[in-house]
């Protein structure tokens, strides 16, 4: 299983966009990359999911290089409520989930 | 989106006791559910698969005597935490995917905070 790496923590500023990269060298060539949001005491949220190039949504991006080695979840004009854990992961198959470390994204007003 | 549903959302607990917390999929069958927990300020961390019809699959360092899994419909999982001690309060989250075709969504349920007193 291609292990992730995120960085532990981000400040932001409502309005502003903001950019959370993913490393992981060593995905596989069926894995899919997925990214989650977690509130405190809640189960994890689907945000977005890509295999390569750009994904968007109603609510973010996500841009997959080439090489698949990283993946960066963009997030537009975040606001207060923004204000939780995001996590990346590698997906193949199964749907069985082993979350990193996660980003903690503090959004200040 | 699908929706799982856990019940209770919190329980206290008296040492020794064994507690019982459900997980349902509310408008789809899942084969296939699985149970995390999340201490404070840490990640999920997965405990255990949950297969219809058949036994649990736990991950390693994981006391299958400890953490009882029944996955007696397609609907529902439960997972029973026996004589449960202080170290094991924590969060407790399940999840289920409509199928088991590749990267479906998986769906969250909303967790279940367990205290033991």
């Amino acid at each position: 299983l291609a292990k992730t790496t995120q960085p532990i923590s981000m400040d932001s500023y409502e309005g502003q966009e903001v950019n959370i990269t993913c490393s992981h060298n060593n995905i596989a060539t069926n894995d899919y990359i997925t990214w989650y949001q977690q509130f405190p005491s809640q189960g994890p949220r689907f945000i977005i999911q890509g295999y390569k190039t750009k994904v968007t949504n109603e609510v973010a991006s996500l841009f997959i290089p080439a090489d698949r080695k990283s993946s960066t979840l963009s997030l537009p004009r975040v606001s207060l409520s923004d204000t939780a854990v995001y996590y990346c992961l590698v997906i193949y198959n199964f749907n069985k989930f082993y979350f990193g470390s996660g980003t903690k994204l503090n959004v200040k007003p | 989106g699908a929706v799982v549903s856990q019940h209770p959302s919190w329980v206290i607990c008296k040492s020794g006791t064994s507690v019982k917390i459900e997980c349902r999929s509310l408008d789809f069958q899942a084969t296939t559910m699985f149970w995390y927990r999340q201490f404070p300020k840490q990640s999920l961390m997965l405990m255990a698969t949950s297969n219809e019809g058949s036994k649990a699959t736990y991950e390693q360092g994981v006391e299958k005597d400890k953490f009882l899994i029944n996955h007696a419909s397609l609907t529902l999982s439960t997972l029973t935490v026996t004589s449960a001690h202080p170290e094991d309060s924590s969060f407790y989250i399940c999840s289920a995917s409509r199928d088991s075709r590749v990267n479906t969504e998986a769906f969250f349920g909303q967790g279940t905070r367990l205290t033991v007193v």
